[in-house]
């Protein structure tokens, strides 16, 4: 497609289980981020992918987090032992890191994630 | 690490009166820095960037901002807001392999 995919675009779950959450990045895109949108808390970065590269992973709030990035391309984001607190709108963004005065996002409509 | 503030989180104006948002950052690096805006039920896009020369930056839709670097400042204006300016309003500053985004403003336009 013509944009950043994410999937599902809701999910409701119950606390203590895990969730996964879907991305795809744009074609092409090396770059891909993970943020968390909380009520009235702005953009939280998670983590970020680079090509190859070892991703920075400083944003996770917990171990309960994590997120890989298969064949450069499409990314998963678990949280495991869901907690309320958890509940967020998640967005995916990616961006074509080699044109270095282009740092332009491009996000996806996130997955509205509510923990009961 | 990099932060921005952005003050009046909740910001109601009529249609044709002057919008100011006020976005301060923080970071030691070479400063770029960037306000995206979400239209209602709409992704999160672009609407201006900064990166050097000329501080005073023009964007999409009428929309400006200025850089100063003395203020660490970085406000977004517009002379006379429409209806469809109605949306959520991030400050951003880039550094250390990501944007850190303000808690951003909500405007709300009445026709």
């Amino acid at each position: 497609g013509a944009g950043v995919s994410q999937s599902p675009s809701n999910k409701v779950t119950e606390k203590g289980k895990d969730v996964e959450l879907r991305c795809d990045p744009i074609s092409g895109h090396t770059a891909l981020y993970w943020y968390r949108q909380s009520l009235g808390q702005g953009l939280e970065f998670l983590i970020y992918f680079q090509g190859n590269s070892a991703p920075d992973k400083s944003g996770l709030p917990s171990d309960r987090f994590s997120a890989e990035r298969t064949g450069g391309s499409v990314s998963t984001l678990t949280i495991q032992r869901t907690q309320q607190e958890d509940s967020a709108v998640y967005l995916c963004a990616s961006s074509n890191a080699q044109l270095t005065t282009n740092e332009k996002l491009f996000f996806g409509s996130g997955t509205q994630l509510s923990v009961l | 690490a990099q932060s921005v503030s952005q003050h009046n989180h909740h910001v109601i104006l009529s249609e044709a009166a002057s919008l100011e948002l006020g976005c301060n950052y923080s970071y030691g690096g070479t400063v770029n820095l960037f306000w995206y805006v979400q239209y209602p039920g709409q992704h999160l896009q672009l609407l201006l960037k900064y990166f050097s020369g000329d501080p005073l930056v023009k964007g999409i839709k009428g929309f400006e901002a200025e850089f100063i670097k003395s203020k660490f400042s970085f406000n977004l204006r517009k002379p006379s807001v429409q209806w469809s300016d109605t949306a959520e309003y991030f400050c951003a500053v880039k550094g250390n392999n990501r944007l850190a985004f303000g808690k951003g403003n909500q405007v709300v336009v009445i026709p």
